[in-house]
């Protein structure tokens, strides 16, 4: 059964500090998913990462794969307000032919001015 | 605004009682996916269907029950409902369902179920 763990599941920071949110997966996948929600909204996509190594960056938001590890995480830079919402990290079963996410817990940021 | 739109936002009904949850996806989108969203069990992968065939199953009820017609909108059945059923549930679509290369699942603005 695949496992995802996110840490922390909370987290407040001060505006213009930096931090790093972890997503551990329990079974081999080369495809990990990282989503934000707003409170009573929906997902939005923010970072497909397909391979060992990968790097994204998106504003003050980026995110790594290390599939040896089986280690993803988001780094958060000089965070604003903006920032607040739950982000989770999701990763596909393997398996042929389906696409089925299995989501960590997320992960609930609130930046405090 | 993801283009998935779901019918209806908010649903109130009694337990026991049967609902019917109404998702239309991207337009060129063939795969469709349910997902139930609750306090205590996360963000749960349910079923997925590609262009009117199910593809995948995750932890879905067998009081619940989906399909996915010929213009590609799906509807998850929900029956003999219990106050647990209580949960939000996403729909997302995406163009072919296999997750290769950059294919991104997109999030309708699902259905909050309160079941009393």
């Amino acid at each position: 059964e695949l496992k995802v763990e996110q840490n922390p599941l909370f987290l407040s920071m001060q505006e213009g500090k930096n931090y790093t949110i972890y997503c551990n997966y329990s079974t081999t996948s080369d495809r990990l998913y990282w989503y934000r929600q707003d409170p009573g909204k929906s997902l939005e996509s923010l970072f497909v990462l397909l391979s060992n190594g990968a790097v994204k960056q998106e504003g003050r938001l980026m995110a790594s794969l290390d599939t040896k590890a089986r280690l993803s995480t988001l780094h958060i830079t000089a965070a604003v307000h903006d920032l607040s919402a739950t982000y989770f990290c999701a990763v596909v079963l393997p398996g042929a032919g389906s696409y089925q996410l299995t989501f960590g817990k997320g992960t609930k940021l609130s930046v405090i001015p | 605004d993801s283009g998935v739109t779901q019918t209806p936002k908010h649903l109130i009904t009694a337990t026991g009682q049967r609902v019917t949850l109404r998702c239309s996806p991207r337009s060129g989108d063939l795969s469709v996916y349910w997902y139930q969203q609750s306090l205590d069990q996360g963000l749960q992968f349910l079923i997925q269907y590609y262009n009117g065939e199910e593809r995948a199953k995750g932890n879905i009820l067998e009081r619940f029950s989906a399909q996915q017609f010929p213009d590609l909108h799906s509807e998850l059945n929900l029956s003999s409902l219990e106050l647990g059923d209580s949960a939000l549930y996403f729909c997302a679509s995406s163009v072919g369902g296999t997750g290769w290369g950059q294919e991104t699942q997109y999030f309708g603005p699902g259905t909050r179920l309160l079941v009393l």
